[in-house]
């Protein structure tokens, strides 16, 4: 079964710029969980979505948003890039046997964004 | 607020020693913990899971306890091999939260040969 897969792997964008990322999930996957990973923060939670719902949202200013279609793929946006935004995004799924409860989540490879 | 820390940022162990890796938490509420490793520019490879119903788990050479009166638990490897090095990355989810995990900010082991 192929895992999770995240395109593009590497990006360089400009401040003020957009950027949208792109995520597939083992298949089978329901649930796909994003995150941010900076040096000396650990991996910050943004969001998840579950049948093409936010279901949970971390702590990040509006500017970073999400979808999720029908074949549970995924997509984040990030709008008016900062500097601060340079970081690896990592995608994460997961089964979701069960409506409310944690599940483990497989990771993909991330993108390595560098907001210049 | 970090709700899940890992207070050894680096750890160095002698190939064939055990590996003691640990993570301290401090929302009551999770229920659901996750180990992970992560090699430089890839992905937190899933190692183990353990719910809050259970004290242990064991998979191989690796193994986690949760002591849930401390909101501490740990990860052992026996025995440490080379390979093992790499960043080891503790997660927490809530009861009733989904898949929001919390994540330790990561320690580096070394396994020298």
């Amino acid at each position: 079964k192929a895992g999770v897969t995240q395109t593009p792997r590497y990006l360089i964008k400009t401040r003020g710029q957009q950027v949208t990322l792109s995520c597939s999930p083992i298949s089978g996957h329901r649930s796909v969980s994003w995150y941010q990973q900076t040096p000396g923060q650990g991996l910050q939670f943004l969001f998840e979505y579950f049948s093409e719902t936010q279901r949970n949202k971390g702590n990040f200013p509006g500017r970073f948003s999400g979808r999720q279609f029908s074949n549970s793929r995924s997509e984040m946006n990030v709008s008016t890039l900062e500097l601060g935004d340079s970081a690896l995004y990592l995608c994460a799924s997961s089964l979701v046997a069960s409506g409310s409860g944690a599940d483990t989540q497989y990771f993909g490879p991330g993108t390595r964004l560098t907001v210049l | 607020d970090q709700q899940v820390k890992q207070n050894s940022p680096s750890l160095s162990v002698q190939e064939g020693r055990i590996s003691i890796l640990n993570c301290d938490y401090t929302n009551s509420m999770f229920d659901y913990f996750l180990w992970y490793k992560k090699y430089p520019a890839e992905g937190p490879t899933f190692l183990i899971s353990i719910s809050s119903i259970k004290d242990k788990n064991e998979d191989g050479r690796f193994t986690v306890f949760l002591n849930k009166s401390a909101k501490h638990l740990s990860l052992h490897i026996v025995p440490s091999q080379p390979g093992d090095s790499a960043v080891y990355f503790c997660a927490a989810s809530a009861r009733g939260t989904g898949n929001q995990f919390y994540f330790g900010t990561g320690t580096s082991l070394t396994v020298i040969p």
